[in-house]
């Protein structure tokens, strides 16, 4: 069965440091997300990717915040001065159709020391 | 913003019995869908409701998107150990890409 693969699984990072967060979504979906999760809480919506461009962001998704689709099959989340409160569960996720019946990887545990 | 609220919060049940558990919200939602996650995983999709009034099942899972397309339920019958973990109800508002998570229940299973 497809999955929306991210790597990697763990990534520890000093506060102020970048950190590039990577996602392979399922291939034939045109549909892009990154959510985060913090600990205990609940899943939350960053941004939305389409046609290569963004489509939705909340307001989570600050000027430290960008995705790109580099290629045709990766999708990347980029932090470029991480905060000791981006320390979360990163998770990707890709549809067909833009909101609907999302499929999520298993995350990438950010934690910013 | 919107805000889903499910309950209870958390569920300690013992095998075999079947389970119940609501979202509300005080929007109007396109799209509801419900969610498990087990821990250390992404949620991973269980039923996917696009009506209001729509019951759907998936094995021993049944939910229903409300009348008003403001509130869902979903029932699990003869709940077994692998049924553990937290469910999330998620919401997609019309016109939007987002989906907005519920605050989750903790499925707890007692042998």
């Amino acid at each position: 069965e497809p999955e929306v693969t991210q790597t990697p699984s763990h990534q520890v990072t000093q506060m102020g440091q970048e950190v590039i967060l990577r996602c392979v979504p399922i291939s034939n979906h045109l549909y892009f997300y990154w959510y985060r999760q913090i600990l205990g809480q609940k899943v939350e919506f960053l941004v939305s990717f389409y046609n290569n461009e963004i489509s939705e962001k909340s307001e989570i998704f600050d000027d430290q915040f960008s995705v790109e689709r580099p290629d045709g099959s990766n999708f990347t989340l980029k932090i470029r001065s991480t905060k000791l409160e981006d320390s979360a569960m990163y998770f990707c996720a890709s549809s067909t159709r833009g909101g609907e019946k999302l499929f999520f990887g298993s995350g990438t545990q950010l934690s910013v020391l | 913003g919107q805000q889903l609220n499910q309950s209870p919060q958390s569920m300690f049940i013992q095998e075999g019995e079947d389970v119940s558990m609501n979202c509300t919200s005080s929007s109007i939602f396109n799209t509801w869908l419900w969610y498990k996650q087990e821990p250390g995983e992404g949620p991973v999709l269980l039923i996917a409701l696009y009506k209001a009034g729509e019951l759907t099942s998936n094995g021993r899972l049944t939910a229903q998107f409300g009348i008003t397309r403001k509130d869902s339920f979903l029932n699990i019958s003869a709940s077994i150990p692998s049924d553990v973990g937290i469910y999330f109800c998620a919401g997609q508002p019309f016109g939007n890409e987002k989906l907005t998570f519920g605050t989750g229940t903790r499925l707890t299973i007692i042998p």
